[in-house]
């Protein structure tokens, strides 16, 4: 069965700073891979996703994430945090060899941006 | 507005006592799904419907049930609700098997 480790429960970090959430996925021959976003007392959102082509994928509010087949991770990465970006970041993979219905969410990695 | 629609957004209720938490999108989606959300363990899937009448388990199924009788709607029932079952519940709709997937605004269970 799949799984997704985010590394890190928490990031803490200033204002303007950059920022990297990391994600790693058990490996598969082939997968479709997501971040998605929650604010507080909301559902998820989706920032970006990787199905196919181009490693690097660029989403909403200034993220992007780069998958590393070999590596079997799928880095976030935001050049300059807002204060707007405090929220919890989700990392899930859907594997292509499940014939059901199923995304392996990570841990969830909470993102804490300070002034 | 294309939304996935759960209610209530919270609930407290006493062990044993049968409820429902509905769910309804208006996307024509054919898959839908069922998460509880836990503080370090992310969001585990616990069923999944990929067409009316077509329901599946997920990851944690023990003590829920599911239907799928119209397309739009898909349920969840705790028959007979247990404290482990103090949760947050997310209801997700997707157009295709592995395609992203639109969740509801969430469900915060208390089970005492």
């Amino acid at each position: 069965a799949q799984s997704v480790t985010q590394l890190d429960s928490q990031v803490p970090v200033f204002e303007e700073a950059p920022v990297e959430l990391r994600c790693n996925y058990s490996s598969s021959v082939s997968v479709y891979l997501f971040w998605y976003v929650q604010y507080p007392n909301q559902g998820l959102q989706l920032l970006l996703k990787y199905l196919s082509g181009s490693t690097l994928v660029k989403g909403i509010n200034g993220f992007e994430a780069e998958f590393n087949k070999s590596q079997t991770s799928f880095h976030l990465r935001k050049p300059s945090v807002h204060i707007s970006d405090t929220a919890e970041y989700f990392c899930a993979v859907s594997d292509l060899s499940n014939a059901g219905n199923m995304l392996t969410f990570g841990g969830g990695t909470r993102l804490m941006v300070k002034p | 507005e294309a939304q996935v629609t759960q209610n209530p957004r919270y609930l407290i209720t006493v062990t044993g006592k049968k409820l429902t938490v509905t769910c309804s999108q208006n996307m024509n989606h054919e898959y839908m799904s069922w998460y509880r959300q836990d503080p370090g363990l992310g969001l585990r899937q616990i069923y999944y419907s990929m067409n009316v009448e077509v329901t599946d388990k997920g990851d944690v199924p023990e003590g829920y049930k599911v239907s799928r009788k119209e397309k739009r709607n898909f349920p969840l029932i705790l028959e007979s609700p247990s404290p482990n079952q103090t949760s947050l519940y997310f209801c997700a709709s997707s157009p295709t098997r592995h395609a992203e997937a639109f969740f509801g605004q969430g469900t915060r269970l208390t089970v005492v």
